[in-house]
């Protein structure tokens, strides 16, 4: 069966240090796996996007993420917060050619102290 | 392009009342998902249109909740009638053929 699974429901750093968001998938093939964002009162936005072209991968507002098979992670990093960043952060897999079959991790609150 | 344009923004009404939630899709996705979001539960997915076709609908919660594409460029989700807990944030999305989800706002509906 396909899961994913964000492993902190909130996470707290101060600005201009890094961070670091979990995110552990299931999947029988070879997913793809997203990273969205929502602030407040939004809808969700692409932050990046894995799609085995590239291990590592780079998305918007400096954030990347590294697709790790053998540990079947796909970790969300900045090296340095922003105030901005305060948002709610969801790990997306779309299993192997079943586009409709998207599913939404949990959610991780990001909060930036000041 | 306008992205995905969902009304109204912001709905309150009472238990038993008609509620119809509409969206447009942006232009040449062919595919369509509604979901509802509440603190609870979080992101559910509630139903899947391809090419205007429900294929999924399993994620409907019961009959007082329908949903209609009659074309590619605009959908409804209908509550009748309303309660409390269907107070939530519901989200349409198209996808484009990359993957890519794109959200609307949300509608947020109060149902006193």
């Amino acid at each position: 069966a396909q899961s994913v699974t964000q492993l902190d429901s909130h996470v707290s750093v101060s600005e201009g240090t890094p961070v670091l968001l979990r995110c552990n998938y299931s999947s029988s093939y070879s997913p793809s796996l997203f990273w969205y964002v929502q602030h407040p009162n939004k809808g969700l936005q692409l932050l990046l996007k894995y799609t085995s072209a590239a291990t590592l991968v780079k998305g918007i507002n400096g954030f990347e993420a590294e697709f790790k098979k053998s540990e079947t992670s796909f970790h969300l990093t900045k090296p340095s917060a922003h105030m901005s960043d305060a948002a709610e952060y969801f790990c997306v897999v779309i299993p192997y050619s079943s586009a409709s079959k998207i599913i939404f991790g949990s959610g991780t609150r990001l909060s930036i102290r000041p | 392009d306008a992205g995905v344009i969902q009304s109204p923004r912001h709905e309150v009404t009472e238990m038993g009342q008609e509620v119809t939630l509409r969206c447009k899709p942006i232009s040449g996705h062919n595919s369509l998902f509604w979901y509802r979001q509440t603190m609870m539960r979080g992101l559910e997915l509630l139903i899947y249109f391809n090419n205007n076709v429900p294929i999924d609908d399993s994620g409907m919660p019961e009959d007082r909740f329908s949903a209609k594409m009659p074309n590619a460029s605009f959908s409804t989700l209908k509550i009748q009638p309303s309660e409390p807990r269907d107070s939530a944030v519901y989200f349409c999305a198209s996808p484009h053929s990359t993957g890519e989800l794109f959200f609307g706002e949300g509608s947020r509906l109060t149902v006193l």
